[in-house]
């Protein structure tokens, strides 16, 4: 069993639904990560969370720690968020040594 | 830089022969991380920098792999013999003082065949 766990694997969805990604771990963590790669290859870093909540525009992040599970939202979706989404946690200690999901792959079609 | 800027962005190599992958960081940023991802493996950690000390080694995956920073900004990592399952593309990321908020870079697609 891969210690972070991401569902769905993939996800299509019509512009302006609203969308969650749900993202599942079995460690001791220090922070969680959302990140976002698009179909060229570039990642970029959307959340760093260590408790609560966060927002960025359409953006949603959660996370409860207690029950070691973290949800993206994306609100009023359109088709330029189509990308993958990458879950990834941080232990202790060495904040780069990330343990990545596999990634929910969102296709929003127009 | 503006960005984080890695080069070659492709390099296509002979099995047995060794490569270099070349990282500069965002100026300022005293972390970088070596990321790879492979076809159908999602992205693994490979090493970890806070200035030119690498206090994470524990990803790279054999002694063929190394890699180095010097001045605090750019870092190379190194391939000896390169095997086909080196094949990935092999990302660097920055942050500052290792506090998150990853910025990464386009990745070098190395394909060895």
């Amino acid at each position: 069993k891969n210690e972070v766990e991401q569902s769905p694997q993939n996800l299509t969805a019509q512009e302006g639904e609203f969308i969650t990604i749900n993202c599942s771990y079995s460690v001791g963590i220090s922070a969680l990560h959302w990140l976002q790669q698009h179909p060229g290859g570039g990642i970029v870093s959307l959340f760093m969370l260590s408790s609560g909540k966060k927002k960025h525009g359409r953006l949603i992040a959660t996370i409860n720690i207690q029950e070691k599970h973290s949800s993206l939202h994306i609100t009023a979706s359109h088709p330029r968020d189509s990308a993958v989404y990458i879950c990834a946690v941080s232990r202790g200690g060495s904040q780069g040594n990330l343990i990545f999901g596999k990634g929910t792959k969102l296709s929003v079609k127009p | 830089g503006a960005g984080v800027s890695q080069s070659p962005s492709n390099k296509v190599t002979e099995k047995g022969k060794d490569v270099e992958l070349r990282c500069d960081p965002i100026s300022g940023h005293t972390a970088l991380y070596w990321y790879r991802q492979s076809l159908g493996q999602g992205l693994e950690f490979l090493i970890y920098f806070q200035g030119n000390s690498a206090p994470d080694k524990s990803g790279l995956p054999s002694d063929r792999f190394s890699a180095e920073r010097t001045g605090g900004s750019v870092s190379t990592l190194t391939i000896q013999r390169t095997q086909q399952e080196d094949s990935a593309v092999y990302l660097c990321a920055s942050s500052l003082r290792g506090a998150g908020g990853y910025t990464f870079g386009s990745g070098t697609r190395l394909t060895v065949v």
